[in-house]
């Protein structure tokens, strides 16, 4: 059974950074494209991110290129999104999910993890 | 950017056929996915590249995609199916995921 479970959540300050991490089980983590998706408390989703599986090609949404590097760890099995100079924003539930390409759904998701940037 | 356009909500009868609409710019060209997320919970894949349905998702829930339109089509449906809906698809233009606005769904 797939398994995603993200952590690394919490309040940060506007301006700070925060490392989300996706631990993942149940199935060949390397043989994947993940993505990362958020949701704003009460909004609707937004694809922030993804990573091929040997990480050699990535794509950002716009609002996050400069700020956001999403990168893996095949040995660990482990998806991780690192948020730099962080804004309100992206306060949101961060979601990791696995793909068959990029272009491909977003076949099995984890449970998020909470994100909020306030001072 | 590639934009997607979905009714802010959907009424459906018990046991009658609810249809959400994906509106986008010759969407037909492109393959088009459903959510279905409820309240609390993490969306959950019910349809991806247009009508393909994913394993253990009932055959209720269909789709089709023509034109600049795509839509989720549930038959019989059930008080289950309330939710929100959300369409996806690939912009290769800029190389990034979009998703539209969201569908509320209410079973009456």
């Amino acid at each position: 059974e797939v398994q995603l479970v993200e952590s690394g959540g919490g309040l940060v300050q506007p301006g700070g950074s925060l490392r989300l991490s996706c631990a993942a089980s149940g199935f060949t983590f390397s043989s994947y494209w993940m993505s990362w998706v958020r949701q704003a408390p009460g909004k609707g989703l937004e694809w922030v991110a993804n990573i091929k599986q040997d990480g050699s090609e990535k794509y950002y949404v716009d609002s996050v290129k400069g700020r956001f590097t999403i990168s893996r760890d095949n040995a660990k099995n482990s998806l991780y999104l690192q948020m730099n100079s962080l804004r309100a924003e992206d306060t949101a539930v961060y979601y990791c999910a696995t793909q068959y390409s990029s272009s491909s759904a977003a076949a099995s998701w984890g449970q998020g993890t909470l994100v909020t940037v306030s001072s | 950017s590639y934009e997607l356009t979905q009714p802010l909500s959907v009424s459906v009868a018990l046991g009658q056929t609810a249809r959400i609409t994906c509106g986008g710019n010759n969407i037909g060209s492109k393959n088009v996915h459903w959510y279905q997320q409820k309240p609390g919970q993490a969306p959950v894949l019910v349809i991806y590249r247009d009508s393909n349905r994913p394993s253990g998702i009932p055959e209720r829930f269909s789709g089709s995609n023509s034109g600049n339109t795509a839509t989720l089509t549930i038959s019989r449906a059930q008080a289950g199916d309330e939710a929100d809906y959300y369409c996806q698809v690939w912009d290769s233009s800029t190389a990034s995921g979009v998703f539209g606005g969201g569908t509320k769904l209410t079973v009456l």
